[in-house]
């Protein structure tokens, strides 16, 4: 079983929409859960991490962790082009980071 | 954010000869580092973690007397392939985590070709 699972996409959504990312984890112990966006050849650059049950809001974006159903989302309000990207939900547990598959999300002019 | 600087960015050897990546933490002191192989289209797959001072540990499936990994110094890591195959040719990325923090930051990749 992977540590962390992602719908691989792509999800597509248009200019100015919602996008929704989802993430579920396998380890009850992880502690952390973050969010990547990366281009195409390029290294993950971090939006945003969580680690307390609820939602974190950051500008556009908002990571929401629900810890009893081991599950970590990303919404993206008023979605870019620019935001067309993958989608990488990371989980740290001890010492360790896991990564998903990631998503990718299509955003259309 | 913290910089983490990774060097080469991109690299082609020929088959058989060995590579070194070497990993840097710019304004902080990185007590654990990461290694990352990513090939396209594919997730960041853990190769192994190493902390200061100590020897790496590997994820199973990665062969330690291949990927050699050194921890010197609280700011630098270094990942050397050793005779390496064009099975090897992906993208590898390093990652660094300061001691008491929750994020770790990213290496700019390096692309390795083996021909």
């Amino acid at each position: 079983q992977k540590e962390v699972e992602q719908n691989s996409g792509p999800l597509s959504v248009p200019e100015g929409a919602i996008a929704s990312l989802n993430c579920t984890y396998s380890d009850r112990g992880s502690q952390s859960f973050f969010w990547y966006r990366q281009y195409s050849g390029k290294s993950p650059e971090l939006i945003m991490f969580i680690y307390s049950n609820g939602d974190k809001e950051d500008g556009r974006f908002t990571a929401q962790l629900n810890k009893a159903s081991q599950y970590v989302s990303l919404l993206i309000r008023d979605s870019q082009p620019s935001d067309s990207a993958t989608y990488l939900c990371a989980v740290k547990g001890f010492n360790k980071f896991y990564f998903g598959s990631g998503t990718k999300l299509n955003v259309k002019p | 954010g913290a910089v983490v600087s990774q060097h080469p960015s991109w690299v082609i050897c020929k088959s058989g000869t060995s590579v070194k990546i070497e990993c840097r933490s710019l304004d902080f002191q990185a007590t654990t580092m990461f290694w990352y192989r990513q090939f396209p289209k594919q997730s960041l797959m853990l190769m192994a973690t190493s902390n200061e001072g100590s020897k790496a540990t590997y994820e199973q499936g990665v062969e330690k007397d291949k990927f050699l990994i050194n921890h010197a110094s609280l700011t630098l890591s270094t990942l050397t392939v050793t005779s390496a195959h064009p099975e090897d040719s992906s993208f590898y990325i390093c990652s660094a985590l300061q001691g008491g923090n929750t994020e770790a930051f990213f290496g700019q990749g390096t692309r390795l070709t083996v021909v």
